[in-house]
């Protein structure tokens, strides 16, 4: 089992253009969470998808942030027109079921310049 | 919602020594309490966790408590040695409808040889 995997490793993208982050979860997940962690921060929950349906987006801004699983691929975080503000690493998780603990992919580290 | 804090927020112990890292969590409902590590640049990794019915759980050098009454929850770390070094976060699950993890901020252990 590859576990949960997370691309690019290393994202720079400049003021106004899109960034797609993607991650595969662990297989036989079928529950995916998007993190985000600036430095020096802690975990800061954003998304959480199952298969086709977004189930919380309590935590990722409305304007410029979405967030899809669809039913053949992995899940992606998709940023538009990324400002400075937007530089973090984003953390994608997967947990077979509720109430169970989260695997972590490798994160996607985005630099915005 | 659920609220975790989590103290100290950085803690620095000599090698052999014990280290106690506590949360507190404001959901009564709450009942899945996971502890993750995290070394500089890499993913959380899930190290030990708790459910309500349990007071105590023991991996080798690593204890988890859980006082459900209080709120509150801790981490042990007996006999430290440096590769325990690392940003710990612990975590409640909420389980009022379909919430993620609610991470608290993280402790900072330094573990000096």
């Amino acid at each position: 089992n590859a576990g949960v995997m997370q691309n690019p490793r290393h994202l720079v993208r400049r003021r106004g253009q899109e960034a797609r982050l993607r991650c595969s979860p662990m297989k036989g997940h079928s529950h995916v969470y998007w993190y985000r962690q600036l430095p020096e921060e802690g975990l800061k929950f954003m998304v959480y998808l199952q298969k086709e349906n977004i189930i919380d987006e309590s935590g990722m801004p409305k304007e410029r942030f979405s967030a899809e699983f669809p039913k053949e691929g992995p899940s992606i975080l998709r940023i538009q027109q990324v400002v400075r503000g937007d530089s973090a690493a984003y953390f994608c998780a997967s947990s077979p079921r509720q109430n169970y603990g989260y695997t972590f992919g490798s994160g996607t580290r985005l630099t915005v310049v | 919602g659920e609220n975790v804090e989590q103290h100290p927020s950085t803690l620095s112990v000599q090698e052999g020594d014990s280290a106690v890292i506590k949360c507190t969590y404001s959901d009564s409902a709450s009942n899945y309490f996971p502890w993750y590590k995290q070394e500089l640049g890499k993913r959380p990794q899930l190290i030990i966790d708790i459910r309500s019915n349990v007071g105590e759980k023991k991996d080798q050098r690593i204890a988890v408590t859980l006082n459900k009454t209080a709120k509150h929850f801790s981490l042990h770390i007996t006999e430290t040695q440096p590769e325990d070094s690392a940003v710990y976060f612990c975590a409640a699950d909420d389980l009022v409808g379909n919430t993620p993890l609610v991470f608290g901020k993280g402790t900072r252990l330094s573990v000096i040889a």
